[in-house]
């Protein structure tokens, strides 16, 4: 059974550092992986999509990694802003599932000024 | 182009109660996904549907079931309403059954079950 996990919980840091986010999953049979991101009260935010061939993805300051040999996949991001507070998630599609996504609980950041 | 759209976006119901939530999927998007998100949790998977077939369903009661329409977009449908069905409803959809591209979500309805 797929189980993904996100460590940290949560996580506090001052403005302008560089942080990353962690997410692990037990099966590497997966489509892909994708990191989210949540404003509280509000849906999710599609950050970045990595295909299970590719190793990495970028858009801006944010860089996501994937290693699916070790089942682990982190989320990189550059220069840390205030308005980056938010919770992110990362999700895996497993093969023979269709098309259903299995979630991490999360990561709750807060950056401060 | 418009996002995946969801109404209502907040509602109150007791227990017992009926509720049906409406998603419409991005323009061209044959996939519609449910999920449930109650507070300080994942998001977990509820239904799929992809060209109007049920195609995938989570770990719920009958009490949930839903539907597509032909122009894709989906309803959710809870009966008999229980406190603890009280979260954030939210609705995904993609090009394709196996999703192996991108999901979109929707904002959300936020249900409470009083």
């Amino acid at each position: 059974k797929q189980e993904v996990t996100q460590i940290p919980a949560a996580l506090s840091v001052p403005e302008g550092e560089n942080l990353v986010l962690n997410c692990s999953f037990t099966d590497s049979a997966i489509y892909n992986l994708q990191w989210f991101r949540q404003d509280p009260g509000k849906g999710l935010t599609s950050l970045l999509l990595i295909q299970s061939s590719q190793r990495e993805q970028t858009s801006g300051r944010l860089n996501a990694s994937l290693d699916k040999s070790s089942g682990r996949s982190t989320l990189y991001i550059a220069a840390s802003q205030p308005g980056d507070s938010a919770t992110y998630l990362c999700a895996v599609i497993p093969y023979n599932q269709g098309g259903k996504l299995i979630f991490g609980q999360g990561t709750e950041l807060s950056v401060k000024p | 182009d418009a996002g995946v759209t969801q109404s209502p976006t907040h509602l109150i119901k007791t227990r017992g109660q009926h509720v049906t939530l409406r998603c419409s999927p991005i323009s061209g998007h044959k996939s519609v996904s449910w999920y449930q998100q109650v507070l300080g949790q994942g998001p977990q998977f509820i239904f799929q549907y992809y060209e109007k077939e049920e195609r995938g369903r989570g770990n719920f009661p009958d009490r949930f079931s839903a539907r597509q329409f032909p122009n894709y977009s989906s309803e959710l449908n809870v009966n008999a309403l229980l406190l603890g069905d009280s979260a954030l409803y939210l609705c995904a959809s993609s090009q394709d059954f196996a999703n192996t591209g991108e999901l979109f979500f929707g904002e959300g309805s936020r249900l409470t079950v009083l």
